[in-house]
């Protein structure tokens, strides 16, 4: 079974606060996608890294994949309101793609 | 980035009757497409995938005579729901990949709620 593991699941922090999000797994994945999704909507694609060690920033939002390309983390600094929702981290294995469980964040004003 | 519409984008049913969702990509083909069932405050839960023009394949433990899926063209794939009973009640959402690079692109759902 390929799994995708997501930590933390629930992320509640101040505005202006730093975290980080991991998706964690076994298998090799061709490239990883991470995903935004609010309350009542479909999830949006953030970020596409393909290459390991590929670092990608949107923003405030920095998206590494780890060499072997089996892990990735989001770095979120200085966090806002905003920002609040569900990350989702999905790796993609030919034309499988492999959903993490969510982290849900909550960034509180 | 690509676009994919859900029609209706909510829906209320009565218990016993049928509903039909409409997922569209609007600027690319997909001969793949894929659906999701969310439960409030959980992730995406793999429903089915859509083949165009083929059977659709169904994830374990869901009922394929119950989930209907067609996928008649490139860029339309429909789920019915037949004899909706109120624990059908979800937020249904469709996505559909791209080829290159291999990306999925998420409608904006679909809440079913069936009384």
């Amino acid at each position: 079974t390929q799994l995708l593991e997501q930590s933390p699941q629930f992320l509640s922090i101040q505005e202006g606060e730093n975290l980080t999000v991991y998706c964690n797994s076994s298998s090799v994945f061709s490239s990883l996608q991470w995903y935004r999704q609010e309350p009542g909507e479909g999830p949006v694609l953030l970020v596409t890294v393909v290459t390991g060690g590929e670092v990608k920033k949107l923003k405030r939002l920095t998206f590494q994949f780890g060499d072997a390309r089996k892990d990735s983390s989001l770095h979120i600094t200085a966090a806002q309101p905003g920002d609040t929702g569900l990350y989702l981290c999905a790796g993609v294995k030919g034309f499988k793609t492999i959903f993490g469980a969510g982290t849900r964040l909550f960034v509180k004003a | 980035g690509a676009v994919v519409s859900q029609h209706p984008s909510w829906v209320i049913c009565k218990s016993g009757t049928s509903v039909k969702i409409e997922c569209r990509s609007l600027d690319f083909q997909a001969t793949t497409m894929f659906w999701y069932r969310q439960f409030p405050k959980q992730s995406l839960m793999l429903m089915a995938t859509s083949n165009e023009g083929s059977k659709a394949t169904y994830e374990q433990g869901v009922e394929k005579d119950k989930f209907l899926i067609n996928h008649a063209s490139l860029t339309l794939s429909t789920l019915t729901v037949t004899s909706a009973h109120p624990e059908d009640s979800s937020f249904y959402i469709c996505s559909a990949p791209t080829s290159e690079p291999y990306e999925q692109y998420f409608g904006p759902g679909t809440r079913l709620t069936v009384t």
